[in-house]
């Protein structure tokens, strides 16, 4: 069956240091994003693609990104991390103008 | 811009009651609207959606859904909650090109017995 995965499920890390978070779907879709949430803001959109090298800025992109060298994965990077992007990071992915499906989430703590 | 607002954070119902979730959006566009649900510790799965077809959308474990353009909202309904429907949930807009959604900020259903 087609899924979508997300690597780590828990990540502990430091601030100012560099994290990345994998999501990887074998549906074959060509949409791909990557959401945080956080408790009263629901799901926040931070980067998009809609196929190979292919991507865009959401509505909380600062200091994050992300890049699309093939169909099947849209890792996300911190370049920095800091105490403020501690939360749960879902991504996603969809066919046009489909329904998007969600991976498992990765709950990221920055100390 | 696109938004969502719904009403209630927090839900309380007794298994068996009626289960009344609000959701109003915003949108310059014909919208298409979303509901999914989040049981602890997972990802978020669809309910139902609506993409310009019917206005009264059926979706999985008994919830429905009715769009109502000229209260701009998308209210989502169950006739009889049971114990496995607490979870939180999700109202969500979509202008369809790109399929970028917009979240609301979500209303946790807690269910009685």
């Amino acid at each position: 069956d087609a899924e979508i995965t997300q690597s780590p499920r828990h990540k502990i890390t430091e601030t100012g240091r560099q994290v990345t978070l994998a999501c990887h779907q074998t549906w074959n879709h060509n949409n791909m994003f990557w959401y945080r949430q956080d408790l009263g803001h629901g799901l926040r959109l931070i980067h998009y693609s809609y196929g190979v090298q292919d991507t865009n800025k959401g509505e909380v992109s600062d200091g994050y990104s992300v890049s699309r060298s093939n169909t099947e994965d849209l890792p996300l990077t911190l370049e920095s991390a800091a105490s403020s992007q501690t939360s749960v990071y879902f991504c996603a992915s969809s066919e046009y103008v489909d329904t998007q499906y969600f991976g498992p989430g990765t709950r990221l703590t920055v100390l | 811009a696109q938004s969502v607002t719904q009403l209630g954070s927090h839900v309380s119902v007794s298994e068996g009651a009626l289960v009344l979730l609000r959701c109003n959006y915003s949108s310059s566009v014909p919208p298409y609207l979303f509901w999914y649900v989040q049981y602890p510790n997972q990802g978020l799965q669809l309910l139902l959606k609506y993409t310009s077809a019917a206005t009264l959308v059926k979706g999985i474990n008994g919830f429905e859904a009715e769009f109502k353009k000229s209260e701009t909202s998308f209210h989502l309904t169950k006739p009889s909650a049971h114990m496995s429907d607490a979870a939180e949930y999700f109202c969500a807009v979509s202008d369809g090109y790109g399929n970028k959604l917009v979240f609301g900020a979500g209303t946790i259903l807690r269910v009685k017995s």
